[in-house]
């Protein structure tokens, strides 16, 4: 099956410090990839949508400025959480839909997890 | 907005049979999936069913779903230790030409016991 890729498995890092953490499909390209939150003992939810050559869609009551999405290229998103602080400490995970294959097999990634002391 | 629920968790013995159930609210869901969490892990995709089907089955999995009750289910022949983790039930409305966002139930914490 295909393979995503997530770096760093897991970040300490001090408050007002900001975090990039990279998701990469590894055999396949995705023009489109999905970053979720996710917190203890609770589901996952859709943070936004990073589309290869344009914005970032992000869902209702994600603050963008707060975390940059950059899709650089067709294998590489990236999840910046700027000036951090201690309630962003959660699991971050993204995924990628393969190509043609429509939305039903979307690929994750082994997921970040983000301390923020 | 869309709603999926699950009950929290589940113990069952190994080598009987494991039955999760979710309910969902969005009568436009097209792809129904089941995924699978290992401690400090991603997802696993296990199975989806589309909307239009009853039932599917693929080795010791069985999905079931009611979209009458929008009601899935996700059954486990002779569980085993380590099928031990976080199912989660999830659903999008499908590909129209973009990818669609997938809504995630809750999660059933399943423990199986030796």
């Amino acid at each position: 099956g295909a393979v995503v890729s997530q770096h760093p498995s897991r970040v300490i890092c001090k408050s007002g410090t900001s975090v990039k953490i990279e998701c990469r499909s590894l055999d396949f390209q995705a023009t489109t990839m999905f970053w979720y939150r996710q917190f203890p003992k609770k589901s996952l939810m859709l943070m936004a949508t990073s589309n290869e050559g344009s914005k970032a869609t992000y869902e209702q009551g994600v603050e963008k400025d707060k975390f940059l999405i950059n899709h650089a290229s067709l294998t590489l998103s990236t999840l910046t959480v700027t000036s951090a602080h201690p309630e962003d400490s959660s699991f971050y995970i993204c995924s990628a839909p393969r190509l043609g294959r429509g939305n039903n097999e979307q690929f994750f990634g082994p997921g970040t997890r983000l301390t923020v002391l | 907005g869309e709603d999926v629920e699950q009950s929290l968790f589940l113990s069952v013995r190994e080598g009987d049979s494991s039955v999760i159930n979710c309910t969902y609210t969005d009568s436009s869901s097209t792809y129904l999936y089941w995924y699978k969490q290992e401690p400090g892990a991603g997802l696993q995709l296990l199975t989806y069913i589309f909307s239009n089907m009853d039932m599917k089955q693929d080795q010791r999995l069985t999905v079931l779903l009611n979209k009458k009750d929008k009601h899935l289910s996700l059954r486990i022949a002779d569980t085993q230790t380590g099928d031990s983790a976080i199912y989660f039930c999830a659903e999008s409305e499908g590909n129209s030409g973009g990818y669609q966002k997938v809504t995630f139930g809750t999660g059933t914490k399943l423990q199986v016991i030796p």
